[in-house]
């Protein structure tokens, strides 16, 4: 079964650090790109980081630039986000979603998604 | 940055309808636009891709079109389980950026 399995959610206090890990099985994790998306309580889909399948191309959203790292273990089927000098304005449901890239003109669709973690960053 | 419109925000409508839900562009994507449906405590579905390509095991009622700038997702026979909330997302060019939400309720 493709699947994705995301961890290390949980409470931090504003300025703190975490690390969230999503575990993928099923499919051969070193071909496919990975996102993070989040989702704060009540609002909307935002997207949050993208790696290339090797980790040479890496983008972030401008709310996260510079304070959270993706990255990838291709060897332990495993994706990472970690995330510093984190806000409350961080507070969301983190969930790790596979790129899966359609035909010769690079149509991209997240296919497959993670059941999601919670961070919160309160004091 | 893309920015994207999506509406209406809130869609109320009954088992049968026919609805129909707008992303629009602030620059136009060519067809580079998905579809997708989340449930409560869910995790997103994948319904559209490539602005009108169904996912493989979507049902037939969603459909999709556009292109550039306009684009629509159309539920031809709402049925109970497409209660939910829609949201469209762009992959044109990065920061990708998903659409407000519309959340479809019973009439």
């Amino acid at each position: 079964e493709v699947q994705l399995v995301e961890s290390g959610g949980g409470l931090v206090q504003p300025g703190g650090s975490l690390r969230l890990s999503c575990a993928a099985s099923g499919f051969t994790f070193s071909s496919y790109s990975m996102n993070w998306v989040r989702q704060a309580p009540g609002k909307g889909l935002e997207w949050v980081s993208y790696i290339s399948s090797s980790s040479s191309t890496i983008y972030y959203a401008d709310s996260v630039k510079g304070r959270f790292t993706i990255s990838r273990d291709n060897a332990k089927n495993s994706l990472y986000l970690q995330m510093n000098s984190l806000r409350a304005e961080d507070t969301a449901v983190y969930y790790c979603a596979r790129d899966q890239t359609y035909g010769g003109n690079g149509y991209d669709a997240f296919d497959i998604w993670g059941q999601g973690t919670m961070v919160t960053v309160s004091s | 940055v893309i920015w994207m419109t999506q509406s209406p925000s809130l869609l109320s409508a009954s088992t049968g309808d026919r609805v129909t839900i707008s992303c629009r562009m602030s620059q136009g994507i060519s067809s580079y636009l998905a579809w997708y449906q989340q449930k409560p405590g869910k995790a997103p579905e994948l319904l559209i891709y490539a602005a009108s390509t169904l996912q493989s095991g979507v049902p037939s009622r969603f459909s999709g079109s556009g292109s550039g700038t306009d684009f629509t997702l159309t539920i031809s026979c709402l049925q109970s389980e497409d209660f939910a909330t829609y949201y469209c997302q762009q992959y044109y060019s990065f920061p990708w950026t998903f659409g407000q939400g519309t959340k479809v309720e019973i009439k």
